[in-house]
């Protein structure tokens, strides 16, 4: 199994683009994450989707979007790309009733 | 509200010595604490879990963990550190699955094993 996969590994914006980030698992899982990594910082919660037709936001959700376009695919959509949004994005899935999230690989973006 | 202090951003230790990563917690409700590791330019891995069963969690790579509550503690142990355990470890806290199951991570601990 590939477990959660992202796209792309590596972006680099200029300041107000846009672009999308993409995941999918194939575990089945319901519940799917969007984090940031920074230097100092850990992992913070950008959105999640509790299951499929859901989305929350999280800790930091300014200047995101998401879709949950169905079980195995959750997208992070950045509509006007800035500096501050250079960080390292995870996404992660967990199963129904189950307490452990999975990562995928990240991908590195870059907001000149 | 949750929270997860990591004390040391940076450990470094010698090949064969004792591993101890401090991990200390606030949770208004009975916590999941997780370990994860992130080698350079991974993703992150579980090591470990505590849901409130055993509160001596052993996990991957011969690491282990102990739930001690009245410390609101959660740290990481190896005995004997090896080179190939170089890498960022994350002490993480979740509410439970009826919550959305969201982690918060605390800042990391970058382990580095000197020979």
């Amino acid at each position: 199994n590939a477990g959660v996969t992202q796209t792309p590994k590596f972006q680099v914006l200029k300041t107000g683009q846009s672009m999308t980030l993409q995941c999918a698992q194939d575990m089945n899982h319901n519940s799917m994450y969007w984090y940031r990594q920074d230097p100092g910082m850990g992992l913070r919660l950008i959105y999640y989707s509790a299951s499929e037709g859901t989305t929350d936001k999280g800790e930091v959700p300014n200047g995101y979007n998401v879709s949950r376009l169905n079980k195995r695919e959750f997208s992070l959509r950045l509509e006007s790309a800035a500096p501050s949004q250079t960080s390292v994005y995870f996404c992660a899935s967990r199963g129904l009733a189950a307490d452990t999230q999975y990562f995928g690989p990240g991908t590195r973006l870059t907001v000149l | 509200a949750q929270s997860v202090t990591q004390l040391g951003s940076h450990v470094s230790v010698s090949e064969g010595a004792l591993v101890l990563l401090r991990c200390n917690y606030s949770s208004s409700v009975p916590p999941y604490l997780f370990w994860y590791v992130q080698y350079p330019n991974q993703g992150l891995q579980l090591l470990l879990k505590y849901t409130s069963a055993a509160t001596l969690v052993k996990g991957i790579n011969g690491f282990e963990a102990e739930f001690k509550k009245s410390e609101t503690s959660f740290h990481l142990t190896k005995p004997s550190a090896h080179m190939s355990d170089a890498a960022e470890y994350f002490c993480a806290v979740s509410d439970r699955p009826g919550g959305g199951n969201k982690l918060t991570f605390g800042t990391g601990t970058q382990l580095k094993v000197e020979l």
